[in-house]
This record gives C-alpha cells, structure tokens and sequence, in this order.
C-alpha cells in the first residue's frame, strides 16, 4: 500500500512570494490534514477535510493561507504572500472516517524556506 | 483551550534500561491516544495507540492509559540507540486532535 505523497521535499522562496504544496493520501482514506511543523514544537493543525468538505480550518491564517481538496482525494496548501514566520515544515496526513480513532499516517512533509 | 502537555526533555537513558515518556490532556471527552516517533528530518511514524484504560503491549513499547487522571505514558523497555528520537503524544476528541510538543529521548549507548 502506497503512502502518503507529498511534492516538493524542500522549497526556498523570497518573503511576499507564493507558495503551493501537493499531497496524495493513502488510497481510501477520507480525512485528510495539513499540519504546520516549527523546529522544536509539535505539528500544528492548519486544515483538516473528510472527503471534500473541510472540518476544522480555525488555525489557517486565511489572510494567506489557502487550501482545497477537489474531488476528495488530493489537496492542495498555498501561501501567498508568504512572511518569514512561515518557514517551517508542511506536513500532510491522512486517516480512515473513524470518530474517536484517528490513526493518522504521514507524509514526509516539505520544509519551507522564506527568506 | 484543549491542551496536550509534554516535558521537552532531553530524556536521557543508557541503552538497556527503560525509558518512561509521559504525556498529560485537559479534555476529559477525548477518547482515542497516540504515540508517534520523530526522527529528526523525518516525519511522525504511528507506534502506538490506546483507547481504554489499562496498559497495551507492543513488543518494547507498552503504553499506559488514565482517562481519570488524564495521563497516558509511554514505556520503552530495553531502550535501544535507535530509540532516540522524538516522541509525540497526540489525543483525539470526536475529529479533532491536538498534539504535544514531544519529548526529546536520548539513548546512549
């Protein structure tokens, strides 16, 4: 069984430029999540859909922060314009529809840069 | 505010002996606990999870759950250089999950 895929591993912008990463989630599993990961702390959510409906987006910064996930399956995070605080690693995780139990299996995440 | 708490360590054990991560919530609703190991430049990996009271075994790990107390720990028996790593412990309540910010564990051999 194929893992969670994410594109690109690594990514350096300038401040003000935008910014887009991709995940594929296990094949079946309908929640899907976007995680921001600074050094030193734990994942943070950004945005968590079931199918192609999102759940919980109340930690994205929407002034910059975008995401979609078009037909349930992959999904898409874009920063624009991004700040210097962004920097950090985006992970994707996906988990079966299971309340109460949420097994989440990782991407392995794309680190940004914002210089 | 929904937290998930977590000593930062280092965690320091020599190789062979036990290692005793704790983790302690504040939603007395959550229902499902996890344990995810980071290596560092890597993401988390699932190794453990617990959902009634009691302890679970899985091979060298054995976790540890008190919803009364709201604490869930993690034991690594004959702890190994490989072990050093991360560990998150995670809590989910309904569909939410919140993290903690892991403890640093540091086996030495």
């Amino acid at each position: 069984e194929a893992g969670v895929a994410q594109s690109p591993r690594y990514k350096i912008i300038e401040k003000r430029q935008s910014v887009a990463f991709w995940c594929n989630p296990i094949s079946g599993h309908a929640t899907l999540y976007w995680y921001q990961q600074i050094l030193g702390q734990g994942p943070k959510l950004l945005i968590q859909f079931q199918n192609n409906g999102v759940v919980d987006d109340s930690q994205l910064p929407k002034d910059r922060f975008s995401a979609e996930r078009l037909k349930g399956v992959d999904s898409t995070l874009k920063i624009q314009p991004a700040k210097l605080e962004d920097s950090a690693v985006y992970l994707c995780a996906s988990s079966q529809e299971r309340e109460g139990s949420n097994e989440q299996f990782f991407g392995p995440g794309t680190r940004l840069t914002v210089l | 505010q929904k937290e998930v708490e977590q000593n930062s360590g280092p965690l320091s054990v020599p190789e062979g002996a036990i290692a005793s991560l704790n983790c302690t919530y504040s939603d007395r609703g959550s229902q499902s606990f996890f344990w995810y190991r980071q290596y560092s430049g890597k993401s988390p990996e699932l190794i453990m999870s617990i959902y009634s009271n009691g302890d679970k075994e899985d091979g060298r790990f054995t976790a540890q759950l008190n919803k009364a107390s709201q604490y869930v720990s993690l034991l690594i028996r004959d702890s190994q250089p490989s072990d050093s790593a991360t560990y998150l412990c995670a809590v989910t309540g309904g569909f939410k999950t919140i993290f903690g910010a892991g403890t640093r564990l540091f086996v030495k051999a």
